[in-house]
């Protein structure tokens, strides 16, 4: 296990609707990364997080969202849920000392269905 | 864009040695990862190559050529547990400074009895 939590494991929505998945970091860890991996094909980063503020992030739309806070916990919020929205989502820590991150412990996963 | 390419299947002898190849077509390369991620499973970190040449790590072998745009994964002795699926992926530094890491689908490797 590499320490690093989700919440919930599963979850079920419906389109337009709004969601917001959680993710503990590994003790000691401050950059948090989330990515959505659809069923068959690799992970794709949404965002990372360093010290609470944006650090990176990919070709998702401005209808997610995320926020780091101060114990380095992290949330990853997505507004009017599409059906193409479903998907494993996962967060992963590491400890950056500058702004890039190397060796990502990864959480086992938020699995979410939008109908 | 940026582009990374695995085989998507590959089965292979208990036993026997295996490698999985990557190429990757990126800007702002800054160097390779490789994970492991078992059937609805979080992905697990393996290798991490950032100079050019093999890294060995038990059972597990990594190689970059960063001239060519190519990696592989050498795994030895496979075991059943290897089955898996390997994922490649290249972190890329953005020019705006920050640094997004580039999966591939993932290679699903199957190992026989």
């Amino acid at each position: 296990e590499t320490g690093v939590t989700q919440s919930p494991t599963h979850l079920i929505k419906t389109r337009g609707q709004q969601v917001t998945l959680r993710c503990s970091s590994q003790s000691g860890h401050n950059t948090v990364s989330w990515y959505q991996q659809a069923l068959g094909q690799g992970p794709q980063f949404i965002f990372q997080y360093y010290r609470e503020e944006e650090n990176g992030r990919g070709n998702f739309p401005p209808r997610f969202s995320g926020l780091q806070f101060p114990n380095y916990s992290s949330e990853l919020n997505v507004n009017a849920l599409e059906l193409d929205d479903s998907a494993l989502y996962l967060c992963a820590s590491s400890l950056a000392s500058t702004s890039m991150s190397v060796t990502q412990y990864f959480g086992p996963g938020t699995r979410l269905l939008v109908l | 864009g940026q582009n990374i390419d695995q085989p998507t299947e590959m089965t292979a002898t208990e036993g026997a040695i295996v490698q999985i190849n990557c190429t990757y077509q990126t800007s702002g390369f800054n160097g390779l990862f490789w994970y492991q991620q078992h059937a609805g499973e979080a992905p697990t970190f393996l290798s991490y190559n950032v100079l050019d040449g093999l890294e060995e790590k038990g059972r597990f072998s990594s190689f970059l050529s960063r001239s060519k745009g190519y990696s592989y994964l050498l795994l030895k002795e496979l075991q059943m547990k290897d089955s898996a699926s390997y994922l490649c992926a290249a972190l890329i530094q953005t020019p705006g400074g920050s640094y997004i890491p580039t999966f591939g689908r993932g290679t699903s490797l199957i190992v026989h009895p």
